[in-house]
């Protein structure tokens, strides 16, 4: 397997524009997180999937933001506008399971630059 | 909810010798796990090693090892033999046990260690 897979891997927008990230998940997978990264706040969880459903996307900072996962290979997350503070690293990761120590698996990361 | 705390937002470390990276956390939970995570430069967070709560035992993997102290809730990773390779950022991270719909991971801050030729 190709490990999880993100697109794309930079992404440079300019205040205003709408931006999709898009992930991969590991087929078989049945948990999709999303995170975002910044030097002031570290790692922070902004939602996770169970078997495409969102389970807790209380991390999710504003209305501009959304996630979706229309099928178990593919998601998104949206954001409309995009704002110079959403700059950042995006990870997506996938589990098989989530709660019993198990591993998680990281993409690469998109990183985000609104300009 | 839960709280992971790294204290040293940077190290540094000679080639081939032994350095300690320290992490706390708060929780009332009495089954959780607890993980090291690694980023390098490529950003890419790989799992270095994990640490489940009702074990006693410390965690080893090669040359990483934990100090887990329950009781004072602390995690601390030691890496022996360093080598320029280990040069990356470091996160603790917490999982509580398994919930109805499962159970995030909440990270600490990081810490930077730089591994010296």
């Amino acid at each position: 397997d190709a490990g999880v897979i993100q697109s794309p891997r930079h992404e440079v927008t300019e205040m205003g524009q709408e931006v999709t990230l898009r992930c991969k998940p590991i087929s078989g997978h049945d948990y999709l997180f999303w995170y975002r990264q910044t030097m002031m706040r570290g790692l922070e969880l902004l939602i996770y999937f169970n078997n495409n459903v969102p389970i807790d996307d209380s991390g999710m900072p504003e209305d501009r933001f959304s996630a979706k996962m229309p099928n178990a290979s593919f998601s998104t997350l949206k954001i409309q506008p995009s704002e110079p503070r959403d700059s950042a690293v995006y990870f997506c990761a996938s589990s098989l399971e989530t709660g019993f120590g198990e591993k998680l698996f990281f993409g690469s990361g998109t990183q985000l630059s609104v300009l | 909810a839960q709280t992971v705390t790294q204290s040293q937002p940077e190290m540094s470390v000679q080639e081939a010798e032994t350095v300690t990276l320290s992490c706390t956390y708060d929780t009332s939970e009495n089954n959780y796990y607890l993980f090291w995570y690694k980023q390098p430069p490529s950003r890419q967070m790989i799992l270095v090693i994990r640490q489940e709560a009702y074990k006693q035992q410390n965690a080893t993997e090669n040359r990483f090892s934990v100090n887990f102290q329950k009781a004072a809730k602390s995690f601390s990773l030691k890496i022996s033999d360093s080598q320029l390779g280990d040069t990356a950022m470091y996160f603790c991270a917490f999982m509580k046990y398994w919930e109805t719909s499962g159970s995030r991971l909440t990270f600490g801050e990081g810490t930077q260690l730089t591994v010296n030729p």
